[in-house]
């Protein structure tokens, strides 16, 4: 199985700063790596797919890049709202993996 | 618009069996696979396996295999998460949702997630 590894865990961050979170997976994943946000006692909710692809909907100072086995979610001028935990996610082969999560806390 | 809704939250004795439904609108129900996720308190989430709503073929993570089955009514659009013997360990958040593109394989978008107290 392909593990996932995000950095950090959790981060604390003032409102408009800029954030960003790692993932490193242990093989090459192409760039089959989503992005998760999760508010509390929320589902689940997609940023970022194939690595860089904003979802529809998700705003533009959220941004994805990387290949192969690393990744960078990037948040500028972070929001109010922003504050929840992400989750990559590789969809290069089952089973569809995701990293353990990043908090990221009001400082 | 596109939805999934979940069946409500359960409470469950040790060793009893538990039923979670996970209902589709607004799309073509057996042209995209579904996944279900586990939450336990305060962790992360865990990817259970997946379903072809076209063929009904599941696939199960190593570690559900054996107690949890996956399944479909296509004719109302549903699908079902069976898990047995429950144990305290499965006390958590069950998430269903749509494989939103069998090439990215992300997962867009998701039920609100059903608690089962096993307890």
């Amino acid at each position: 199985d392909i593990q996932m590894t995000q950095s950090p865990s959790s981060l604390s961050a003032s409102v408009g700063d800029r954030v960003t979170i790692t993932c490193r997976a242990s093989q090459s994943i192409s760039r089959s790596l989503n992005w998760y946000q999760q508010n509390p006692q929320k589902a689940p909710k997609v940023l970022i797919y194939s690595a860089s692809r904003l979802e529809s909907g998700v705003p533009s100072r959220f941004s994805g890049s990387g290949s192969g086995t690393d990744f960078i979610l990037t948040i500028t001028s972070l929001q109010p709202e922003d504050f929840a935990t992400y989750y990559c996610q590789q969809g290069y082969s089952p089973p569809w993996t995701f990293g353990q999560g990043t908090r990221v806390e009001i400082k | 618009q596109v939805q999934l809704v979940q069946s409500g939250s359960e409470l469950k004795k040790p060793g009893a069996s538990v039923n979670i439904s996970c209902k589709a609108s607004g799309y073509t129900f057996t042209r995209y696979s579904l996944i279900w996720v586990r939450q336990a308190p305060g962790q992360g989430l865990e990817w259970m396996g997946w379903i072809n709503t076209n063929t009904g073929n599941p696939t199960y993570a190593q570690a559900f295999r054996g107690r949890c089955v996956f399944s479909l009514d296509t004719s109302v659009n549903t699908a079902f998460l069976q898990i047995s013997s429950l144990k305290s360990e499965d006390t958590a958040i069950y998430y269903c949702a749509r494989v939103g593109s069998s090439y990215y394989n992300f997962f867009d978008p998701w039920g609100q997630g059903t608690l089962v107290i096993v307890s």
